[in-house]
């Protein structure tokens, strides 16, 4: 059965970067034709997705975000990451990491991770 | 981007009782591209219908999902305890992929 699970920092300070680190177990993020994207929810925007990737080297963003994503993947320990940059109270929120088949619907999640922004 | 827009926004029905969700687009849905979540609390979205109609691995046959263009619906047919919980609607058909705010779906 696969798994996913967010792992990083629940609490980063204003115009600091947040770094989250998703675990992919029971399955490889290297098998076609699946993607992996981070989404987004917040009280005040619902879902958001912010991005996703193909292990070829394939990476699509959010334009509303873009400028202060990155997100990159290690194949050999089966995690893909997500940094975003500058961030503001309004990027508080819980932090998901899926699969998502052909770069369509995400199939699976991970149980989701709040990150707050805050001094 | 393609703004999604679901009604109502809740809706209180019985244990039993059939539902119908509302997911209108902004702009058509190239492909049918539309797909269905139930959110739970303290859970992750769970994937219930993609393609607008396909309903996902092991979803019970009481929910179902049609339309096309700007005009998706979802249903469910007899409402059982767990299925109260929020609904959205997603779309694939466009970069950026949108979601809509949710449809909460509560015990009357």
């Amino acid at each position: 059965q696969l798994q996913l699970q967010e792992s990083g920092p629940g609490l980063v300070k204003p115009s600091e970067t947040l770094s989250l680190t998703c675990t992919v177990s029971g399955g490889s993020i290297s098998t076609s034709p699946y993607y992996w994207a981070w989404i987004r929810q917040s009280p005040g925007k619902g879902l958001e997705w912010i991005g996703s990737f193909y292990y070829t080297g394939r990476f699509y963003y959010n334009p509303s975000l873009e400028s202060r994503v990155t997100m990159s993947a290690d194949t050999s320990k089966n995690r893909f990451f997500l940094q975003l940059t500058s961030v503001t109270a309004a990027d508080t929120a819980v932090y998901f990491c899926a699969r998502q088949r052909n770069g369509w619907e995400f199939d699976y999640w991970g149980q989701g991770t709040l990150v707050t922004v805050s001094s | 981007e393609t703004v999604l827009t679901q009604s109502p926004g809740t809706l209180s029905l019985s244990p039993g009782e059939g539902a119908t969700l509302s997911c209108r687009a902004s702009q058509s849905v190239s492909r049918s591209f539309l797909a269905w979540y139930q959110q739970r609390p303290g859970q992750a979205p769970r994937l219930l219908v993609y393609g607008a109609s396909s309903r996902a691995t092991g979803i019970p046959d009481r929910f179902s999902g049609s339309g096309s263009g700007t005009d998706f619906t979802l249903t469910i047919s007899r409402l059982e305890p767990e299925d109260f919980a929020v609904y959205y609607c997603q779309q694939y058909g466009t970069s950026p992929l949108t979601f809509g705010p949710g449809t909460k779906v509560d015990i009357k």
